[in-house]
C-alpha cells in the first residue's frame, strides 16, 4: 500500500511569512495527525483528525496555526506568520481507528527553517 | 509535554551487541508503543504492548512494561548497523498517543 505523503519535503521562509503544508495520508485511514517536531525532541501532537472532524486540538497555537480536512481524505496545516520558534519538522500521521491502541503511520515529514 | 523518558539519550554499541533502551512514564497508561525513527524520515511502528501484558516479542526485539514501576523496556538482540536509528516510547490512553524523548542508537562495525 502506498504511505503517508507529504509535500514539500523542504520550506525556507523569513519570519513573519505564511508557509502551508499538505499531506494525503494511507487510503481508509479514518484519522489523521499532524505532529511538530523540534530538533533532538519526540513528536508534539498539533492536531487530531477523525475523517472531516476535529478529536484534539488542544496544543495547536490557534492564533497562528491552521488546519483543515475537508473531504476527510487529504489536509493542510498553515503557519501565519511564523515566528523563529516555529523551525521544525513537520509530520503527519494516519491511522485506521481512533483510539490511542492503533499503530500510527508517518511521513516523511516537511523540514521548516524560518530565517 | 512529554510523558515518556528514554534513557540512556544516547547509545553507542558494535554490531552483534544486544541494545537495551528504557521508558519511564508518570500516569497510567492502556498501552505503550516503541517507534523507530531514521536520520530524515518519518517514524515506523516497531510494537504495541497493552497495559495487561508484561513481554512481548517481535523478531529480534523484546519489549517489558511494568506497569508498577511505570517503565517499559525495548531490547534489540543481535544488532546491526541498519538498526541506527532513534528510538522512541509512545505512551497511549484511551484517546491519546504521547512521544517520549527518543534514544539515538548507534551501531558501529
Amino acid at each position: 500500500e502506498a504511505g503517508v505523503a507529504q509535500s514539500p519535503r523542504y520550506k525556507i521562509i523569513e519570519k513573519r511569512q505564511s508557509v502551508a503544508f499538505w499531506c494525503n495520508p494511507i487510503s481508509g485511514h479514518a484519522t489523521l495527525y499532524w505532529y511538530q517536531q523540534i530538533l533532538g525532541q519526540g513528536p508534539k501532537l498539533l492536531i487530531q483528525f477523525q475523517n472531516n472532524g476535529v478529536v484534539d486540538d488542544s496544543q495547536l497555537p490557534k492564533d497562528r496555526f491552521s488546519a483543515e480536512r475537508l473531504k476527510g481524505v487529504d489536509s493542510t496545516l498553515k503557519i501565519q506568520p511564523a515566528k523563529l520558534e516555529d523551525s521544525a519538522v513537520y509530520l503527519c500521521a494516519s491511522s485506521f481507528g481512533t483510539g490511542a491502541d492503533q499503530p500510527q503511520h508517518f511521513g516523511d515529514g516537511t523540514r521548516l527553517s524560518i530565517l | 509535554s512529554q510523558q515518556g523518558e528514554e534513557d540512556p539519550q544516547a547509545l553507542s554499541i558494535q554490531e552483534g551487541e544486544n541494545a537495551t533502551m528504557n521508558c519511564s512514564y508518570k500516569t497510567s497508561i492502556n498501552n505503550l508503543q516503541w517507534y523507530r525513527q531514521n536520520s530524515g524520515r518519518g517514524l515506523v511502528h516497531l510494537i504495541l504492548i497493552r497495559s495487561n501484558e508484561r513481554e512481548k516479542h517481535s523478531g529480534r526485539l523484546r519489549v517489558t512494561l511494568d506497569t508498577s514501576k511505570k517503565s517499559s523496556s525495548l531490547l534489540i538482540t543481535a544488532s546491526r548497523a541498519a538498526d541506527t536509528a532513534s528510538y522512541f516510547c509512545a505512551t497511549g490512553t484511551a484517546s491519546k498517543l504521547t512521544f517520549g524523548t527518543g534514544t539515538r542508537l548507534q551501531v558501529t562495525l
